[in-house]
């Protein structure tokens, strides 16, 4: 089945740095990936969608100049948080459509301190 | 109109017992229609799915029912083991073109041994 390789899976960085989360479709092309967060116990958030070669769509309230988002290739989409604070901290799980339907990373734990 | 409704919030079952998870949704566009499965710290990974066409898709112990009148579908897992424990999200979409899914709000589904 359709494989999609998310990294790092978990990630510690001091505030104001920047952090860069990787998004591999392993097995098949995606020229379109989604980006989501998730707080505890909660549901999947939306924060934006990834297309290959054009500029992400994001979601309402989320600040594209903090999520940058680049696709620059049909197999690989990256996040990065930029000039991380503590409130930033959250799990973050990429995800692509393949032919069984949409496959998700195994998520990225950042923590920002 | 894009919201889907799941309940509970909570279930605790025995081993060998049924687990039933709910969800409704509003929009009738929607098409597809998939549950997850997540495990803490992991991305969720597709359960099993369903269209409207059809009233019931059963693989292994899962089942999904479908009642596109009421615009309602469920989640039957029978013989629930402990390794089922884990947080369910229902979710769905209109069409499989690269579109975001809509998810519920997970059901964290614990089977006592």
């Amino acid at each position: 089945g359709a494989v999609v390789s998310q990294h790092p899976s978990r990630v510690i960085c001091k505030s104001g740095t920047s952090v860069k989360i990787e998004c591999r479709s392993l097995d098949f092309q995606a020229t379109t990936m989604f980006w989501y967060r998730q707080f505890p116990k909660q549901s999947l958030m939306l924060m934006a969608t990834s297309n290959e070669g054009s500029k992400a769509t994001y979601e309402q309230g989320v600040e594209k100049d903090k999520f940058l988002i680049n696709h620059a290739s049909l197999t690989l989409s990256t996040l990065t948080v930029t000039s991380a604070h503590p409130e930033d901290s959250s799990f973050y799980i990429c995800s692509a459509r393949g032919v069984d339907g949409y496959t998700f990373g195994s998520g990225t734990r950042l923590t920002v301190v | 109109q894009q919201q889907v409704k799941q309940s509970p919030q909570s279930l605790i079952v025995q081993k060998g017992g049924i687990s039933i998870i709910n969800c409704a949704y509003e929009n009738t566009a929607f098409d597809y229609f998939p549950w997850y499965q997540q495990f803490p710290g992991k991305g969720p990974a597709l359960l099993i799915a369903i269209r409207p066409d059809v009233s019931e898709k059963k693989e292994g112990r899962f089942t999904i029912s479908f009642n596109k009148s009421a615009k309602q579908f469920s989640l039957h897992i029978m013989d629930s083991q402990p390794g089922d424990s884990a947080t369910y999200f229902c979710a769905a979409s209109k069409g499989m073109a690269a579109r975001q899914l809509t998810f519920g709000s997970g059901t964290q589904l614990t089977v006592l041994p």
